[in-house]
């Protein structure tokens, strides 16, 4: 079983600042399959980037994903106020989606 | 514009099937595959099923003695069934779209529609 573990579990930042967040799979994976989402309270999730690192349609550039293997990055190139929500990352492997347990990135 | 909308009992008593509805305007539910996913209170996000353009259906295998998963072309709706819940499966129950071309991702989703277990 695929298990995704996100990291860190929250991090507190100020506007404008650069962000990575971590999601490390316990097995290698395609990066084909690798997905980020945003979510804020009471909204469902949203898709920013798909197969590792492409941008979603209508997501801003300032979203960027990498990895490869068991090592996948979001990068937040300079927080603005509506990025403050939580990041799941997901996989596909073997007919099963896997989502890490999310990241909360709030304002400090 | 694609939209998806959840529905259904909002509340189930244990032990009972918890049905839900997803209705699909703006597109064509065989032209894509589906998924549902919950949240419970508080915690991420639990993909429970697929179903493909094909009609194929895959479970989570945590789920998959309890869960099934269809659709009705005509009505351009596809729906969820979970027998025998408890307060676990208590949570937001999500559908969503398979987009992204060829990748295996959720890139359109409904509002979600709270469910809970209680008698």
């Amino acid at each position: 079983e695929l298990v995704l573990t996100q990291s860190p579990g929250t991090l507190s930042l100020s506007p404008g600042e650069r962000v990575t967040l971590s999601c490390r799979a316990s097995q290698s994976v395609s990066g084909t399959f690798l997905a980020w989402y945003q979510q804020k309270s009471g909204q469902p999730p949203r898709l920013l980037i798909y197969d590792t690192s492409s941008r979603a349609a209508g997501i801003p550039d300032r979203f960027s994903g990498s990895g490869s293997g068991t090592d996948f990055t979001l990068t937040i190139s300079r927080l603005e106020p509506e990025d403050f929500a939580v990041y799941y990352c997901q996989q596909y492997v073997s007919s099963t989606w896997t989502f890490g347990q999310g990241t909360k990135v709030e304002i400090k | 514009q694609v939209r998806l909308q959840e529905s259904g009992p909002g509340l189930v008593k244990p032990s009972e099937t918890l049905s839900l509805t997803c209705t699909v305007s703006g597109a064509s539910i065989s032209s894509y595959s589906w998924g549902w996913i919950r949240q419970s209170p508080g915690k991420g996000l639990e993909w429970i099923a697929y179903i493909n353009h094909g009609g194929s259906t895959s479970y989570n295998p945590s789920l998959k003695s309890r869960v099934t998963m269809s659709r009705d072309t005509p009505e351009n709706q596809f729906s969820l069934k979970l027998s025998s819940v408890t307060a676990a499966d208590t949570a937001v129950y999500y559908c969503a779209r398979r987009g992204c071309g060829d990748s295996l991702c959720f890139d359109i989703w409904g509002r979600g529609t709270l469910v809970t277990v209680s008698s």
